[in-house]
């Protein structure tokens, strides 16, 4: 089975701008969550959903938000970046006990 | 609220057993995780436990829960210099996804 896949890996952008990250779920998962990793706040818990609903919310700005498609595949967006959200996004995906995540994207903003 | 610590640091020789241990806070924690970090990846499921269990042996990892003290501890027997990587425990509350993190232990192994 392919793992958790997440698009794209890198990324570079401004300040003021908005970017939408991606996430694939591994096949036959329907539950996807996405974290945020930076090496002052740690690994932080954003958003999960689970069949195109969001089931549960971190406590992050409006700035961020999410959706999943009826596929499962997810994807995530920051609107009005600002330079402290440079971080390594990961998303997840489960089943009832276990949680797989993917490589990651690092998003740089400048 | 949820908060999980660990050290930030541990030292090993090659070959010996490395502990890593890790505490926490919430009683209604149902789901116990390790999780391996290399450098530039994502996170790999080590293996989890469920609160009503004590133990359990994975190959060369054993994880040893003390639910009265809310301590966790993951053992990595005969390290490798392959097991260098930050080792982080999580706790999931039963019904919901949302998945506490502790900071993360550096584990360097010395050849």
């Amino acid at each position: 089975k392919a793992g958790v896949t997440q698009t794209p890996r890198y990324l570079i952008k401004t300040r003021g701008q908005q970017v939408t990250l991606s996430c694939s779920p591994i096949s036959g998962h329907r539950s996807v969550s996405w974290y945020q990793q930076t090496p002052g706040q740690g690994l932080q818990f954003l958003f999960e959903y689970f069949s195109e609903t969001q089931r549960n919310k971190g406590n992050f700005p409006g700035r961020f938000s999410g959706r999943q498609f009826s596929n499962s595949r997810s994807e995530m967006n920051v609107s009005t970046l600002e330079l402290g959200d440079s971080a390594l996004y990961l998303c997840a995906s489960s089943t009832l006990y276990e949680q797989y995540f993917g490589p990651g994207t690092r998003l740089t903003v400048t | 609220g949820e908060d999980v610590e660990q050290s930030l640091f541990l030292s090993v020789r090659e070959g010996d057993s490395s502990v890593i241990n890790c505490t926490y806070t919430d009683s209604s924690s149902t789901y116990l995780y390790w999780y391996k970090q290399e450098p530039g990846a994502g996170l790999q499921l080590l293996t989890y436990i469920f609160s009503n269990m004590d133990m359990k042996q994975d190959q060369r990892l054993t994880v040893l829960l003390n639910k009265k003290d809310k301590h966790l501890s993951l053992r990595i027997a005969d390290t490798q210099t392959g097991d260098s990587a930050i080792y982080f425990c999580a706790e999931r509350d039963f019904g919901n996804e949302k998945l506490t993190f502790g900071t993360g232990t550096r584990l360097t192994i010395i050849p």
